[in-house]
Order: C-alpha cells, then structure tokens, then sequence
C-alpha cells in the first residue's frame, strides 16, 4: 500500500462544476502539498499546509491531521484547471525537503 | 526573480552511458531536490541538497548521484545508463528546507 493515496485517478467535470479531489496517506507528516502538473511536465506547487484550510482564487484546500486526510476543492472549474493534481506529504521523520508523493488525479474540464 | 532553471531540457543517450543535468535554484534559495518521474512508479524523490551537503536520499542505486555548489546550483550524475532511467528529472529549490518548493521545467532523459 503507498504511503499517499489519491482518489479518484480520473475526473471528467463539465465547466462550472465543483470539484473535490482526495488525499489520504498513512504516516505522520510535518506539512502536505498539493501541486498542479500540465502537460510538458511543469509542476506548480499551489498548498502546502499543516493544518486547518487555505484558500487561493478557486481553489481550496483542508487537511484533517486526525484523519489523515486532506481535500483540493475547485470551484467552478474551468478548461484551464485541467491538469493533474499531485498530492505530496513531507514525513514527520524528515528533516528536509524530502516529499512522498500520491499516484496524481487527471483531470479535464471540458467547456 | 528568475525561476528555477534546468539544463540540458532533453537528452538522448544510450545505454552504458552516464549523464549529467543541471540546476539553477531561484536566487537566494539554499535548498535543492531533485525527482525522478516515471509513467509507471510516478514521482520520487532522488535527494536533496542544502548548503553543500547532502541532506537526505531516496532509495535509488549508487548510480545516481549529485552535488551542490557554492552558488546553490546542483548537478545530478547518473553513470551506466539503463533503458529503465528513462525519465523527466525534474529540480525544485527552496529558501530552506521544509519550505514551499519552487519546480523547475525538467530534463526529458531518454535512453535507448
């Protein structure tokens, strides 16, 4: 079992949907980050968060520590918002910048 | 500020061969990580530099390795090339360890 488990593995919305793409992973953890991914390869780090919830234009994010679990919320997506979405945990045994990574969520909005 | 920049952006080569990529952290940042990502095991972490030393290592062969230099910019080696080492290698940099990383564009290894 990975340490990150991301649900689901695909998502097809219609533009203006609300979306929720789900992060669970089994270790304890000093910060977790959700990261966008387009095609080509660039990797834009958009949370990183340890508690509670940020919120950044769109989007949303909340972390439950309890549970081990967190969320990205997309509000009314977007064409634009296709992607894939990669939730990553930096291990409370950590002292650096090391992540662990889940498997990625693809994706597309379609207009 | 400049964002994080990688070179070579693709690369061809052929097995038994060795390899090394570049890294220009953004300026100012101390700390460099560099992945490896696959179709088929996804994202992993390689290793992480700060201030010239290495600071952890993922669990890859001895094959790969790397440094860091006065001026934070990092290098990556990875010697007798195999077909599996096929990859983006992408760097990520940050003011300091723990904090947000910064991703670069990646290097798109190919080795045939």
């Amino acid at each position: 079992k990975n340490e990150v488990e991301q649900s689901p593995q695909n998502l097809t919305a219609q533009e203006g949907e609300f979306i929720t793409i789900n992060c669970s992973y089994s270790v304890g953890i000093s910060a977790l980050h959700w990261l966008q991914q387009h095609p080509g390869g660039g990797i834009v780090s958009l949370f990183m968060l340890s508690s509670g919830k940020k919120k950044h234009g769109r989007l949303i994010a909340t972390i439950n520590i309890q549970e081990k679990h967190s969320s990205l919320h997309i509000t009314a997506s977007h064409p634009r918002d296709s992607a894939v979405y990669i939730c990553a945990v930096r291990s409370r045994e950590t002292s650096g910048s090391r992540l662990t990574f889940g498997e990625g969520t693809q994706l597309t909005v379609n207009p | 500020k400049a964002g994080v920049t990688q070179t070579p952006r693709y690369l061809i080569k052929t097995r038994g061969q060795q390899v090394t990529l570049s890294c220009s952290p953004i300026s100012g940042h101390r700390s460099v990580s560099w992945y490896q990502q696959t179709p088929g095991q996804g994202l992993q972490f390689l290793f992480e530099y700060f201030s010239e030393t290495q600071r952890n290592k993922g669990n890859f062969p001895g094959r790969f390795s790397g440094r860091q230099f006065s001026n934070s910019r990092s290098e990556m080696n990875v010697s007798t090339l195999e077909l599996g080492d096929s990859a983006l290698y992408l760097c990520a940099s940050s003011p300091r360890a723990g904090d947000t990383q910064y991703f670069g564009p990646g290097t798109r290894l190919t080795v045939l």
